[in-house]
């Protein structure tokens, strides 16, 4: 167990909804990272916020967006889904210092657009 | 495209034989790390190499770090059943001002291990 939580587990809707997934970090740890994973694209990086704010932004599409709440747990919102957002998204968290360490991962949301 | 990519994309071994995977980037780097996932699950840390470092071991694992070749191995010994997983390589690229890109990792495509009984 990595201490992360991501929930739902599983997600299945339909093209053109709206989802919401749902992230708390590690007690303690105040960096959390969005990831997505398809057979096509692998490991993508999406966003990372650090203590409520933006921090690094990546392969995320416009219609995404993610904030991290001041009890830092961060929500990943998915919009006017297509077929191709189906994935696993991660959820990973880590004491953000110098130099940097590891990160960890939740067990991930498996997003299904039907 | 990806930072990070790990050679061979698939792996058949009998348990007791050594495992042995390789990954190539591309950009400077602070740290190299190595991530192992089992089927659909979350992928969980195995182990940290950081740039001025050439080797490490932590149990059954040895890491190498070439940062002339901009390349990394990770070496499984006495594979077990249980050591069946993807493996993926993933590096802490330094930004263009020589700072850390503060924990956004980038992974490789992943190499899938099946270590048979």
């Amino acid at each position: 167990d990595s201490g992360v939580t991501q929930t739902p587990k599983h997600l299945i809707t339909a093209t053109g909804q709206r989802v919401t997934l749902r992230c708390s970090p590690r007690s303690g740890d105040l960096s959390v990272y969005w990831y997505q994973q398809s057979l096509d694209q692998g490991l993508q990086f999406l966003i990372q916020y650090y203590n409520g704010e933006e921090r690094a932004k990546g392969n995320i599409l416009e219609r995404f967006s993610a904030q991290q709440f001041p009890d830092l747990h961060s929500e990943l919102n998915l919009s006017s889904l297509e077929l191709g957002d189906s994935a696993l998204y991660f959820c990973a968290s880590s004491v953000l210092r110098d130099p940097p360490r590891e990160l960890f991962f939740g067990e991930g949301s498996r997003l299904t657009v039907l | 495209s990806q930072q990070g990519e790990e050679d061979p994309q698939a792996l058949s071994i009998q348990e007791g034989e050594n495992a042995t995977m390789n990954c190539s980037y591309k950009t400077s780097i602070n740290n190299l790390q190595w991530y192992r996932q089992n089927s659909g699950r979350g992928l969980v840390h195995l182990i940290l190499i950081r740039s001025n470092e050439r080797e490490k071991h932590s149990g059954r694992l040895r890491v190498t770090l070439d940062t002339s070749k901009k390349s990394s191995s990770l070496l499984i010994t006495a594979s077990r059943a249980a050591d069946t997983a993807s493996y993926f390589c993933a590096t802490d690229a330094t930004t263009n001002a020589g700072g850390t890109s503060y924990g956004k990792l980038t992974f490789g495509q992943g190499t899938i291990l099946t270590v048979h009984p």
